[in-house]
């Protein structure tokens, strides 16, 4: 099965810092990823889906990139709102989590 | 808007079945569009996709639990439902109802209910 592992695991940024989270697959998977957000007490939410394509509502600010192993989500002004953990997700075979990466306030 | 709500026994005895149940409201089961799955999310942990089915029947699980687990559709209530046997203190997890996209992302979730296995 296909492995999703994500960097770091805890990031902690200010208001207003960009912040870029990775996101590496065991083997190619195409663009076959997703991001999402959990707050606490919450169900994720989708962000981001073939690896660039953002869901309809998300905020301007969320940018996906890559294909095949390394991709990227760039928070381009992190807002208070931003404070979560995110998730990646493969689709290209079943389907696999990353581990989570937790963005906290520094 | 499209709503998905998950229902259940809270409590599981250790070998036991697990039995949940997924409405849907706002929307149509019988979409062509879209699968419909459960994931779940062990308490502090990270997430795990149980499985998903289309209206027709069709299914396709994860192959790590695929012998314990049977999805079922009932469209005529609008509803799926997840069937895990054998379950142990590892199956304790909060249990999300989700819809996917034909290219198997998870667009909408349910709020989740959570589960416990005890001895």
């Amino acid at each position: 099965d296909i492995q999703m592992t994500q960097s770091p695991s805890t990031l902690s940024a200010s208001v207003g810092d960009r912040v870029t989270i990775t996101c590496r697959a065991s083997q190619s998977i195409s663009s076959w990823l997703a991001w999402y957000q959990q707050k606490p007490g919450q169900a994720p939410k989708l962000l981001i889906y073939k690896a660039s394509t953002l869901e309809s509502g998300v905020p301007s600010r969320f940018s996906g990139s890559g294909s095949g192993t390394e991709f990227t989500l760039t928070i381009s002004s992190l807002q208070p709102d931003d404070f979560a953990t995110y998730y990646c997700q493969q689709y290209n075979s079943y389907s696999t989590f990353g581990q989570g990466t937790k963005v906290e306030i520094k | 808007q499209l709503q998905l709500q998950e229902s259940g026994p809270g409590l599981v005895t250790s070998s036991g079945t697990l039995s949940l149940t997924c409405t849907v409201s706002g929307g149509s089961i019988r979409s062509s569009s879209h699968y419909w799955g459960w994931i779940r999310q062990p308490p502090g942990k990270g997430l795990e996709w149980i499985g998903g089915i289309f209206f027709s029947g069709s299914t396709n699980y994860n192959p790590s639990l695929q012998s314990r687990v049977t999805m079922s559709v009932d469209t005529s209530k609008n509803q799926f439902s997840l069937k895990m046997t054998s379950v142990t203190a590892t199956d304790t997890a909060l249990y999300y109802c989700v819809r996917l996209p034909l290219e198997h992302y998870f667009d909408s979730w349910g709020q989740g209910t959570r589960v416990t296995v005890s001895s």
